[in-house]
Order: structure tokens, then sequence, then C-alpha cells
């Protein structure tokens, strides 16, 4: 199976920070890299798909880079609205891990 | 509008059964691949079953395989888990998830809690 490790498991930011979250799969995964943002009681939403797409409807604020097994979710300018848990998940093949998730909280 | 809704959680002994149903609407459901992913209280996301449009492919996570059996009905617009031999481990939120672009989730249900205890 394809562990997928996060750093770092928590943050504290301000608004208006830029914030990077990093994604370190145990093989290559090719851009087959997904990020997720969940916040207390509601269901994961879609982010960025495969490496650097942006979802519909997600601000552009959120970016995504990488390749292979290094992959990074950029928050440009930190909104009140973006405390949350981030996840990230490999779709390269089965089971389709997930990291443990990246808990970004008000510094 | 795209809604996934579960339904069938509840409170089950160890070693009992559960059936946990998702109806979908606001899209063609036919067309799409589709997957259960479960969170534990106050932990992690993780990837339990993904079944194809046709249910010609279907995987497991390991730590559910042998145990539990995904299905769908096309005909119904809906999706099911069918879970035997629970274990206290299994306690979880339950979501139903449809797959979109590089595989990734893009609409997922609101939850259904499934509690596995004596």
């Amino acid at each position: 199976d394809i562990q997928m490790t996060q750093s770092p498991s928590s943050l504290s930011a301000s608004v208006g920070d830029r914030v990077t979250i990093t994604c370190r799969a145990s093989q290559s995964i090719s851009s087959y890299l997904n990020w997720y943002q969940q916040k207390p009681g509601k269901a994961p939403k879609l982010l960025i798909y495969t490496t650097s797409n942006l979802q519909s409807g997600v601000p552009s604020r959120f970016s995504g880079s990488g390749s292979g097994t290094d992959f990074t979710l950029t928050i440009s300018s930190l909104q009140p609205e973006d405390f949350a848990t981030y996840y990230c998940q490999q779709t390269y093949n089965t089971p389709r891990t997930f990291g443990q998730g990246t808990k970004v909280e008000i510094k | 509008e795209v809604q996934l809704v579960e339904s069938g959680g509840g409170l089950v002994q160890p070693g009992g059964s559960l059936r946990l149903s998702c109806a979908a609407s606001g899209f063609s459901f036919s067309s799409y691949e589709m997957n259960w992913v479960r969170q534990a209280p106050g932990k992690g996301l993780e990837w339990v079953s993904y079944i194809s449009s046709r249910s010609s492919n279907i995987y497991y996570a390991d730590s559910v395989k042998g145990r539990f059996t995904i299905s769908r009905d096309n005909a119904k617009n809906s999706l099911y888990l069918q879970m035997n031999s629970l274990r206290a481990e299994d306690t979880a939120v339950y979501y139903c998830a449809r797959e979109a672009g590089g595989n990734s989730i893009d609409y997922w249900g609101q939850g259904t809690l499934v509690t596995v205890s004596s």
C-alpha cells in the first residue's frame, strides 16, 4: 500500500499569512494527488485534483504543485474561513490512501 | 443539484451486521464510480471501498476485506455497503462519495454514524 505522510500535522497561522502543507508518498503516484478541506462536523470538500487542478468554485488563493512523490498545497493569503483540517489523498492505485491530516489553527 | 443521502447507520453489537444505503440524485448515477469513506471519531479519513459504474470493478481496504460488500442498483440510483462481523474499530461516520476527475471525490454525503459497541 502507498503511505501518504503530511507535514506538519498542525500549524498556527494568522489571517493573511501564506501557508504551505506538504504531502509525501511512499512511492511515485504520478500526478494522482488530491487535496480536501474539512471543517468540524462537516463532510470533506474537494479543493485540488490531480495535483494542481482547482475544483470549480474553490478560491484561487488555493493552489497545488508537485509530482512523483512530493506535493504541496499552498494558501496564498489565509482567510478566516480557511481554518480547517486539510487532507491529501492518492488515487494512483487502491487502496486510495489519505494523509493523516493537517490542522490549520488561528494564531 | 447533486445530492447523496446516506442512511442505515446506528448502534450494533460486535459481530453484528448493518446495511448502509446511499440515495443519489441530481446527476446520472449510472455514469459515475462511487466510493465509501469513513472517519472514526476524532480521527482522519479512511477510504473503505470503490465500485465502478457498472459494478465490474470493486475494491476494498484490507481492514474490511471479507467482511464488507459494496454494491449498487443503477435503476434505483442507490449505493450500498453491507457490513458483517462488525468490530469496535469499525465505529465511524461513513460517507458515500462520488468519484470525479483524477479519481478524486467531488461530492460527499452528510455521513451516517455507525457505532459498534456492547
